[in-house]
């Protein structure tokens, strides 16, 4: 049981580029949700996915797409990165229903954008 | 609008002390969830301890407990007997309403540090 895994870990990329980061669960959960993390300050959610085939802007979405094909992958997109991109992307997942259920995080991907 | 606040960047307590580290929020939600996650300098999101609005206890989780005073809206972390492993920062969370996706809304943190 892998929990949630993030592919790839570290990233460099050049202003302009494109690229996609894979969030995979195996615990299969109904909620997905991708964040970011920006030095001293908390997570921020960009895009969440409350089932499959369904996907929602979070608190800052522009600059990133996401899609969710199949139940176990959230992907998250940059089509044209931009140096403000440079983060730390966290993807959650969690079981749908209880209140009490807490969101699973995967290991994060460090993004540089040049 | 909701809001999650931790007014405290960095704390130090030493070993085997007691810590309280503070959050105060800020809904105009009847149902909610105040979450505690630790993420240590290797990057990973540790869930700690969680507390619904409607419950009547304060929730306590081994060496953690949460101080919940909803009147005041806050949901303190507290850290009983501290250990060198408790170095980390430290984030209050709340879930949204269902309506939303139980999406959560994190603060910007807290840094404990552990004396020996």
């Amino acid at each position: 049981n892998a929990g949630v895994t993030q592919t790839p870990k570290f990233r460099v990329l050049k202003t302009g580029q494109s690229m996609t980061l894979l969030c995979a669960q195996d615990m299969n959960h109904e909620y997905m949700y991708w964040y970011r993390q920006d030095p001293g300050m908390g997570l921020r959610l960009i895009h969440y996915s409350v089932g499959e085939g369904t996907t929602a802007k979070g608190e800052v979405p522009d600059g990133y797409n996401v899609s969710r094909l199949k139940k176990q992958n959230f992907l998250l997109g940059l089509e044209s990165a931009a140096p403000s991109q440079t983060s730390v992307y966290f993807c959650a997942s969690r079981e749908a229903g209880s209140s009490y259920n807490e969101q699973f995080f995967g290991p994060g991907t460090r993004l540089t954008v040049l | 609008a909701q809001k999650i606040t931790q007014t405290q960047p960095g704390m130090f307590v030493q070993e085997k002390e007691a810590v309280t580290l503070d959050c105060t929020y800020d809904t105009s939600d009847q149902s909610y969830g105040l979450f505690w996650y630790k993420q240590p300098s290797s990057g990973e999101m540790i869930f700690l301890i969680y507390q619904g609005s409607y419950d009547e206890q304060n929730a306590t989780e081994g060496r953690y407990s949460l101080n919940f005073q909803k009147a005041r809206k806050s949901a303190n972390l507290v850290i009983s007997a501290s250990q060198l492993g408790d170095s980390a920062m430290y984030f209050c969370a709340m879930r949204e309403g269902w309506s939303r996706g139980g999406k959560l809304i994190f603060g910007q943190g807290t840094e404990l540090s552990v004396k020996p």
